[in-house]
C-alpha cells in the first residue's frame, strides 16, 4: 500500500513565478491536509480539504495561496507570484476520515526554494 | 486545541528506554493525546495516541495520568534511528464533527547516542 506521495520533491522558482505542489493521498483516504515548515521553525497547518471541498483554510495566507482537491487526481497547493519568504518544506498528509481519532499519514514533503 | 509543554531536548543511551514527558494541563474531556515524530527533513510520522487509558503498539507505549494533565511516551529500547523531534499534540474529537488539523508545538529533540 503506497504511502502519501508528493511531487516534486524539490522545486526551485524565481521570484514572481508560480509554484504547484501535488499530493496524492493514500489509497482509501479522502481527507488531505497541507502543512508548511519554514527553515528552523515548526510545522504549521495551512489547509484541510475533503474531495472537492475546503473544510478549513484558517492557516492559509490570504493572498497568493490556494488549494484544491478535485474529484479525480491529486490535491494541488498553488502559490502564485512566489517570494523568498515562501521558501519552505511543504508537507501533505492524508487520513481515512476527518474525525480526530484517525491518524494522519504524511508524505515526504516538497522543498520549495525561491531564488 | 489545548497547549502542550515539552522539554526542548533530551538524551538517551542506545538500548535504554527513552521517556518523553508532555504536560497538557488544560486538556478537556473530548481531546485525545497524539504523538508524532519527525526524523530530520522527513515528513512527520504517527506514533501513538490515547484518550485516558495507557496504550501500547509496536513502536511505543503511552502513559496518561489519571487526571489526564500529563503523559509520557516511552520508547522501550531506543536506537540511533529514533533520534528525532517528538511532538505531543492534543486534538479535539467532537462526535459527528470532523476537525482534523494537527497543531505542532516545538517538540522535544531526542538524541540517542551510542
Amino acid at each position: 500500500n503506497a504511502g502519501v506521495m508528493q511531487n516534486p520533491r524539490h522545486l526551485v522558482r524565481r521570484r514572481g513565478q508560480e509554484a504547484r505542489l501535488r499530493c496524492s493521498p493514500m489509497k482509501g483516504h479522502s481527507h488531505v491536509y497541507w502543512y508548511r515548515q519554514l527553515p528552523e521553525e515548526g510545522l504549521k497547518f495551512m489547509v484541510y480539504l475533503q474531495k472537492e471541498n475546503i473544510i478549513d483554510e484558517s492557516g492559509m495566507p490570504k493572498e497568493r495561496f490556494s488549494a484544491e482537491f478535485p474529484k479525480e487526481g491529486p490535491s494541488i497547493l498553488r502559490i502564485q507570484q512566489v517570494v523568498r519568504g515562501d521558501s519552505a518544506a511543504y508537507f501533505c498528509a492524508s487520513s481515512r476520515s476527518g474525525s480526530s481519532y484517525n491518524e494522519q499519514f504524511f508524505g515526504p514533503g516538497t522543498r520549495l526554494t525561491v531564488l | 486545541d489545548a497547549k502542550t509543554t515539552q522539554p526542548p531536548s533530551m538524551d538517551c543511551a542506545e538500548g535504554r528506554a527513552a521517556n518523553l514527558p508532555c504536560n497538557h494541563s488544560t486538556i478537556s474531556g473530548n481531546e485525545y493525546v497524539y504523538w508524532y515524530r519527525q526524523i530530520h527533513s522527513q515528513g512527520p510520522q504517527y506514533i501513538i495516541h490515547g484518550l485516558k487509558n495507557n496504550e501500547t503498539n509496536e513502536m511505543a507505549s503511552l502513559i496518561i495520568t489519571e487526571d489526564r494533565k500529563s503523559s509520557t511516551l516511552i520508547l522501550p529500547h531506543a536506537t540511533l534511528r529514533d533520534t528525532a523531534v517528538y511532538y505531543c499534540i492534543v486534538r479535539v474529537n467532537i462526535g459527528g464533527t470532523s476537525y482534523g488539523k494537527l497543531t505542532f508545538g516545538q517538540g522535544t529533540i531526542l538524541t540517542v547516542h551510542p
